[in-house]
């Protein structure tokens, strides 16, 4: 079974600094990838950034970067210099083909000015 | 510009009644998604089309019905057999069942 773990249910972080999210997720296949989406208090949701499984690089979008552990089943999110906007909630992702794309419970980000 | 769109983005309902929640995409996509989100939970899956008059249930289905008529457009409707209807509902597409979705703005449902 494919499961995602967000095992904290809120952060907080203060203006310009650095939070990371984090994200355990568990499947039985080989090829999959793994996903940031954000959700704002309009509660549409927004991809941040996605990771294929198969490349052993990082993924990066401007301040937002990730930290894949492939052996240790870890996918966390690190936002750089962070800004109020960034203040929403961040549900990870995981899908493997089977069009079932499973998420997290989420962990809300608050940014403190 | 290409999207998702749904509406409408609040729905009141009577007890009793059947609903229906409009989604339409224009990013040529095949899959077609549903999730149900409630306070404090992440999103759960209600059905899934691959492509064009397929669909399958998801992992709350009961009490929801879909067609999929058009690439571009997948209803849900909510029937009076669904015994808590109240959330909010999100819609998405992804190319491939692997690839990321993309969503729309969500619909909020009230039941009266």
């Amino acid at each position: 079974a494919q499961t995602v773990t967000q095992s904290q249910p809120e952060m907080s972080v203060q203006e310009a600094e650095t939070v990371t999210l984090s994200c355990t997720y568990d499947t039985s296949e080989s090829d999959y990838y793994l996903f940031w989406y954000k959700q704002p208090p309009s509660r549409q949701m927004i991809l941040v950034i996605r990771q294929e499984a198969y490349k052993q690089q990082n993924a990066t979008e401007n301040r937002f970067s990730v930290n894949f552990q492939k052996a240790a089943k870890s996918f966390s999110l690190k936002i750089s210099d962070s800004q109020l906007g960034d203040a929403a909630m961040y549900f990870c992702g995981s899908s493997t083909g089977t069009y079932k794309y499973i998420f997290g419970t989420g962990t809300r980000l608050k940014v403190l000015a | 510009d290409g999207g998702i769109t749904q509406s409408p983005k609040y729905l009141f309902r009577k007890e009793g009644q059947n609903v229906t929640l409009s989604c339409e995409q224009n990013l040529n996509h095949d899959a077609m998604y549903w999730y149900r989100q409630d306070p404090g939970q992440g999103l759960r899956l209600i059905y899934y089309s691959q492509i064009v008059n397929d669909f399958q249930k998801g992992d709350i289905a009961e009490g929801y019905s879909v067609s999929r008529e058009k690439k571009e457009s997948f209803p849900l409707t909510v029937t009076s057999a669904q015994k808590n209807p109240t959330a909010f509902y999100l819609c998405a597409s992804s190319t491939s069942g692997i690839n990321e979705q993309f969503f729309g703005p969500g619909t909020r449902l009230t039941v009266l």
